[in-house]
């Protein structure tokens, strides 16, 4: 059975950094690209950055980009999201997503992690 | 950028109802939308895929239609596991986006 652990969240001061991890497991992971959602307290899903199964396409959306750094360990299993200049409005819960069909940069999210809460503040 | 707009942002139905929800992107989309279900201490699942498949192990009662801009998702009566927020989400182009979500509430 496919699964996703994330690990690595915590409370953070504003322009810290902090570096999630999140553990695949049950599936081919070297074929599947993998991504990162967020959700703020009382706010909806938004996708923040994906990385394509062999790493050689990365997106980010415009709110992270140049802060958030998205990389992959396919010899082990892992998915990083390695935040810098970390800002109020980052404070989330953090998910790590498999997407649905392999070979497929772009594709519906069929396996979600429970996530890991990021809070930055003073 | 493809923005999608859901509507309504939230419902109230009673159980057995026929409930649905629009979504509608800014720029046509094929039928690259996804829909998701979200309920309070659970991670979101997958519901609908590229606009009309049905994930395994969804109940039947939910279904998918639409393509290009305007996609509905509609639960065909209503059961009390189905109250929670509900997202639709493009992935014709990057960045991909999730709508504003829609809840169903209990009337």
């Amino acid at each position: 059975e496919a699964q996703l652990v994330e690990s690595g969240g915590g409370l953070v001061q504003p322009g810290g950094s902090l570096r999630l991890s999140c553990a695949a497991s049950g599936f081919s992971f070297d074929e599947y690209s993998m991504h990162w959602v967020r959700q703020a307290p009382g706010k909806g899903l938004e996708w923040v950055a994906g990385i394509r199964w062999d790493s050689d396409i990365i997106g980010y959306a415009y709110s992270v980009k140049g802060r958030f750094t998205i990389s992959r360990d396919n010899a082990e299993n892992w998915v990083f999201l390695q935040m810098n200049s970390l800002r109020l409005d980052d404070s989330a819960l953090y998910y790590c997503v498999k997407v649905r069909d392999n070979f497929i940069q772009d594709d519906a999210f069929d396996i979600w992690g429970q996530g890991t809460v990021v809070t930055v503040s003073s | 950028d493809i923005q999608v707009t859901q509507s309504p942002s939230s419902l109230s139905a009673s159980v057995g109802d026929r409930v649905t929800i629009t979504c509608r992107a800014s720029q046509m989309i094929a039928t690259y939308l996804n829909w998701y279900q979200h309920r309070p201490g659970e991670a979101p699942k997958m519901l609908i895929f590229t606009a009309s498949n049905l994930q395994s192990g969804v109940p039947s009662r939910f279904s998918g239609s639409g393509s290009g801009t305007d996609f509905t998702l509609t639960i065909s009566s209503l059961q009390p596991e189905d109250f929670a927020t509900y997202y639709c989400q493009q992935t014709y182009s990057s960045p991909q986006a999730f709508g504003g979500g829609t809840t169903v509430e209990i009337k």
